[in-house]
């Protein structure tokens, strides 16, 4: 089905660590979102890429890298992980920069111990 | 600082019963508002949204809300809940001042009880 796919769905991992979030897309759409999602609190945006060579920080980018490797895939880093990070993290795409997220992947759930 | 507060954080409710979520902003620019709709272990899908012209806005599954500009409120209502409805709702608004990036509300539980 199309959509926005994101990988892993669960990971764990040590303070210190350092792991990528994939996220991919196969609607052609230009824009992509990392948001993440702590109880109470919504959904708070990372960074995003508005068109293909692009990223911007969002609320939230402390901590973290992006790459928008093409268009269709948008990846989350964390160089070096903290239990502040301990969230799960969604992908989101959108057709155009001035359109509001459509579609969402299912999410990453990640603890750090 | 612009936010938006959903006032609720926990809704239950009967199957059959309306059901009203509450939603508001603070801001005095011009805004676009959003609702979305999570299911258990899923993403964010998109419920409605106001963008312009009529205040009432319909969407998917039988939800609407209305747009109250004097109260900048964006409530979202269904007269008749089904099992199925029992998600978490999130509140989003884009403030064009802010360059239209969304931000989200702390989200509703609607627990909907046979």
């Amino acid at each position: 089905n199309a959509g926005v796919t994101q990988t892993p769905k669960f990971q764990v991992l040590k303070t210190g660590q350092s792991m990528t979030l994939q996220c991919a897309q196969d609607m052609n759409h230009n824009s992509m979102y990392w948001y993440r999602q702590d109880p109470g609190m919504g959904l708070r945006l990372i960074y995003y890429s508005a068109s293909e060579g692009t990223t911007d920080k969002g609320e939230v980018p402390n901590g973290y890298n992006v790459s928008r490797l093409n268009k269709r895939e948008f990846s989350l880093r964390l160089e070096s992980a903290a239990p502040s990070q301990t969230s799960v993290y969604f992908c989101a795409s959108s057709p155009h920069p001035d359109n509001q997220p459509q579609h969402f992947g299912d999410g990453t759930r990640l603890s750090i111990l | 600082a612009q936010s938006v507060t959903q006032l609720d954080s926990q809704v239950p409710v009967f199957e059959e019963a309306p059901v009203e979520l509450r939603c508001n902003y603070s801001s005095s620019v011009s805004v676009y508002l959003f609702w979305y709709v999570q299911y258990p272990n899923q993403g964010l899908q998109l419920l409605l949204k106001y963008l312009s012209g009529s205040t009432l806005v319909k969407g998917i599954n039988g939800f609407e809300a209305e747009f109250n500009k004097s109260q900048t409120s964006f409530h979202l209502r269904k007269p008749s809940v089904h099992i199925s409805d029992t998600a978490e709702y999130f509140c989003a608004v884009s403030f064009k001042a802010a360059g239209n990036k969304l931000t989200f509300g702390g989200g509703t539980r609607v627990l909907v009880k046979p």
